[in-house]
């Protein structure tokens, strides 16, 4: 049972390179959301999806993209990389939104250079 | 005032002893809470949730307090093993920053 897959788990983008950061839940949840996690500021969500085509965005949505076309995958584009994207970015996933704690994937600490 | 606040610590604390975390959160209506524990450089893992009854799980306490909106999580004869950063989250997404914890020989 792999629960929340994420790949890649390192990567160095240049100032205006788009990339997609992958997630992957295998345990049929509905919830999935992604959260980036700065030095002193904890985890900040970015978007969230609570169902398969349906997403909307958490308090930090600017400068990313999400779609969820399937219940196991929910991946994050970043559509032109900035330095304040550098961050370690996580994606969790729940079987209810916020009533069952989250699964969380190893994370992606991404460089934006 | 943010919506969940923690106070980041860090709390050094000898094995053996008992150390407690406090969060506060500002929506009224919240109506889960959790825990959660992170090793550096790891992703969070949930510890417990946190009911309005107050639950136990072996060394770990987590109490809610409605009337004054905060969570509080007891830890008692502190192991090592307990040296993390604890997360407190509320269910509409929002976490705190985090309580960095290490335990000393």
């Amino acid at each position: 049972n792999a629960g929340v897959t994420q790949t890649p788990k390192f990567q160095v983008l240049k100032t205006g390179q788009s990339m997609t950061l992958q997630c992957a839940q295998d345990m049929n949840h509905e919830y999935m959301s992604w959260y980036r996690q700065d030095p002193g500021m904890g985890l900040r969500l970015i978007h969230y999806s609570v169902g398969a085509g349906i997403t909307d965005q958490g308090e930090v949505p600017n400068g990313y993209n999400v779609s969820r076309s399937t219940t196991e995958d929910f991946p994050l584009r970043l559509l032109s990389a900035a330095p304040s994207q550098t961050s370690v970015y996580f994606c969790a996933s729940s079987p209810r939104q916020g009533w069952d704690g989250y699964t969380f994937g190893s994370g992606t600490r991404l460089t934006v250079v | 005032r943010k919506e969940v606040e923690q106070d980041p610590g860090p709390f050094n604390v000898p094995e053996g002893a008992t150390v407690a975390f406090n969060c506060t959160y500002s929506n009224s209506a919240s109506q889960s809470f959790f825990w959660y524990r992170q090793d550096c450089r790891k992703e969070p893992k949930l510890l417990m949730s946190v009911y309005s009854s107050g639950n136990e799980d072996g060394r770990f306490t987590a109490q809610l307090n409605r009337a004054s909106q905060y969570i509080s999580l007891l830890i008692r004869d502190s192991k090592l093993s307990d040296s993390a950063t604890y997360l407190c989250v509320v269910n509409d997404m929002r976490f705190g920053a985090g309580t960095r914890l290490t335990v000393k020989p």
